[in-house]
């Protein structure tokens, strides 16, 4: 079984500013690490994921995550950051072999202000 | 393309009454999920379906909740009885394969937001 932890439950910024949000997780096996983000009242879209190969993984809207597997942590990072960037974002993971459903963090409220 | 598509968005019943909510995942994709996702429980994984049957369940929190899927398309979540507890936001994810060994991503829906009064 696998299990996330996101410790921050809120992250204050100002615009224009790195952030980094933090996720750890818990596997007896290898994994897949997702991230995605949760605008008020939409669903969750994904926003970067590392399946294997290099770990340090980009995606949408200028995001990286790096996978560090000695200390089983999936931190996402943005060197600045956007008003438009304030939501919700949840760190999820899965095994690697046959179907296996995603678990989720309790999530990061990343909030900017001006 | 078309994503994944929830109905209705939103959902206000009486305690006691049945619901139906409906997902109608991304054209071609084979694996479905339902997920809930509720201020006390975080996102949790209800089911999954690969085509028209449902190797999980094991998420379903008891047996007033079932699911079907249909045509290896469309499907039902059914909730009845319902329950204050049972207010969240029940959320629909597609892939094209299961994850795991393909690691195909799971695109999600915008969700119903169930409220029982």
């Amino acid at each position: 079984a696998q299990s996330v932890t996101q410790l921050d439950s809120q992250v204050p910024v100002f615009e224009e500013a790195p952030v980094e949000l933090r996720c750890n997780y818990s596997s007896s096996v290898s994994v897949y690490l997702f991230w995605y983000v949760q605008y008020p009242n939409q669903g969750l879209q994904l926003l970067l994921k590392y399946l294997s190969g290099s770990t340090l993984v980009k995606g949408i809207n200028g995001f990286e995550a790096e996978f560090n597997k000695s200390q089983t942590s999936f931190h996402l990072r943005k060197p600045s950051v956007h008003i438009s960037d304030t939501a919700e974002y949840f760190c999820a993971v899965t095994g690697n072999t046959g179907f296996q459903k995603l678990v989720f963090g309790t999530g990061t409220r990343l909030l900017v202000s001006p | 393309g078309a994503g994944v598509s929830q109905s209705p968005s939103n959902k206000v019943t009486e305690k006691g009454k049945d619901v139906e909510l409906r997902c109608d995942p991304i054209s071609g994709h084979t694996a479905l999920y339902w997920y809930r996702q509720s201020l006390g429980q975080g996102l949790e994984f209800l089911i999954y379906f690969q085509g028209n049957s449902a190797p999980d369940k094991s998420g379903l929190p008891s047996d007033r909740f079932s699911a079907e899927r249909t045509g290896g398309s469309v499907s039902t979540l059914t909730i009845q009885r319902t329950q204050q507890e049972d207010s969240a936001v029940y959320l629909c994810a597609s892939s094209l394969r299961p994850s795991g060994n393909f690691a195909h991503t799971q695109y999600f829906g915008p969700g119903t937001r169930l409220t029982v009064l």
